[in-house]
């Protein structure tokens, strides 16, 4: 049982080239959630999944896209990187919303 | 909006000393709280949460936190400090939505032999 798990664990970006995040639980839960860990800002909701077929904006959501491929796995894509995008990204899944969110072990990105 | 307030950004403390970490909340209804530590380089951890009942909550590694409405606080306490406790601890609060947790801005402990 691995929880959630992300890959890659860390990539270095040109400002203008793409890539996608990828997370997967293997809990059964229905909903996945994106933050990013910023110094100072604690973490901050990018985009959640309430339920597989269902995605909706959270707090910073500018410059992303998200996709719930099915119930395990919620992608999160930058298509065009800039500095400001440099960060920790964390992917979370829960049962359901308001119960107990479980954290993947993050993605580091720079962003040159 | 709701919020979540870790008043102290940094703290020392002894091993074997007890520890406090703060933690205030703004929420119009019942909240439901929760705790995480992150050690460096790691995920977050969940030590323990609060939805309902007993307001005082027990978790793992020997943490506990106490909820108290009239001072809107969760603050978490450890009686007896390790060095391995070293992290970030992270207060957050489920939005009214359920559809995030809004996380305070973390605490960085410290442990000095």
């Amino acid at each position: 049982n691995a929880g959630v798990t992300q890959t890659p664990k860390f990539q270095v970006l040109k400002t203008g080239q793409s890539m996608t995040l990828q997370c997967a639980q293997d809990m059964n839960h229905n909903s996945m959630y994106w933050y990013r860990q910023d110094p100072g800002m604690g973490l901050r909701l990018i985009y959640y999944s309430a339920s597989e077929g269902t995605t909706d904006k959270g707090e910073v959501p500018n410059g992303y896209n998200v996709s719930r491929l099915n119930k395990r796995e919620f992608s999160l894509r930058l298509e065009s990187a800039a500095p400001s995008q440099t960060s920790v990204y964390f992917c979370a899944s829960s049962r359901s919303l308001k119960e107990t969110q479980y954290f993947g072990p993050g993605t580091r990105l720079l962003v040159l | 909006a709701q919020s979540v307030t870790q008043p102290d950004i940094h703290i020392t403390v002894s091993e074997g000393a007890s520890l406090e970490l703060r933690c205030n909340y703004s929420y119009g209804a019942t909240p439901y709280l929760f705790w995480y530590v992150q050690s460096p380089g790691q995920g977050l951890q969940l030590l323990l949460k609060y939805f309902s009942g007993d307001t005082l909550v027990q978790g793992i590694k020997g943490f506990e936190a106490e909820f108290k409405r009239s001072q809107s606080s969760f603050n978490l306490r450890k009686p007896s400090v390790h060095w391995s406790d070293a992290a970030e601890y992270f207060c957050a609060v489920a939005n009214q939505a359920g559809t995030a947790l809004i996380f305070g801005k973390g605490t960085t402990l410290s442990v000095s032999s």
